[in-house]
């Protein structure tokens, strides 16, 4: 069964500071690894999707990667900014079974602080 | 502009009277799909779509049942509500089973 970990569970860093979030999952037999933030009372924000064969990809202060056979991703802010402030989520998605079976991380809450 | 739109946005109802919650996407999408978040469990997958009339169930799909007529459309039903089914749910769009998932607003469910 798949398991999807993000690390920390939470983060507050000063303005202007580079940060990294965590993503693990356990079985690397994935189709895609999706990076998504969520604010509060509202939906989820797409942010980069990386392809099993990709090992990044970037937009904008964003960058993502991905290392399959370590089952790990990692997403990368540069120059945070307080409008960063919300909750990162990952997403894994892979064939299960014959079904298309998405498993989330529960999510990084960051904080900026101007 | 390219959306997903859930409605209701908020509901509470009482056990056992059934409901709907619609899904519509505007961006000609194959796949939809329909997830529960709940607090320390995160978002978890009820049911998707592959395309018109194929539906398939994800991890948590008991006490729920969709339906897939047209492309656009992938409401959610609950036929008997129970408590434990008060959570925020979202609807979600892809192009193809492989590509960057949208996801609407939010449905926000309590069942008492």
């Amino acid at each position: 069964k798949q398991e999807v970990t993000q690390i920390p569970a939470a983060l507050s860093v000063p303005e202007g500071e580079n940060l990294v979030l965590n993503c693990s999952f356990t079985d690397s037999a994935i189709y895609n690894l999706q990076w998504f933030r969520q604010d509060p009372g509202k939906g989820l924000t797409s942010l980069l999707l990386i392809q099993s064969s990709q090992r990044e990809q970037t937009s904008g202060r964003l960058n993502a990667s991905l290392d399959k056979s370590s089952g790990r991703s990692t997403l990368y802010i540069a120059a945070s900014q307080p409008g960063d402030s919300a909750t990162y989520l990952c997403a894994v998605m892979q064939d299960s079974g014959g079904y298309q079976k998405v498993t989330f991380g529960i999510g990084t809450k960051l904080q900026v602080i101007p | 502009e390219a959306q997903v739109t859930q409605n209701p946005r908020y509901l509470i109802t009482v056990t056992g009277k059934k409901l709907t919650v619609t899904c519509s996407q505007n961006m000609n999408h194959e796949y939809m799909s329909w997830y529960r978040q709940d607090p320390g469990l995160g978002l978890r997958q009820i049911y998707y779509s592959m395309n018109v009339e194929v539906t398939d169930k994800g991890d948590v799909p008991e006490g729920y049942k969709v339906s897939r007529k047209e492309k656009r459309n992938f409401p959610l039903i609950l036929e008997s509500p129970s408590p434990n089914q008060t959570s925020l749910y979202f609807c979600a769009s892809k192009r193809t089973a492989n590509t960057e998932a949208f996801f609407g607003q939010g449905t926000r469910l309590t069942v008492v």
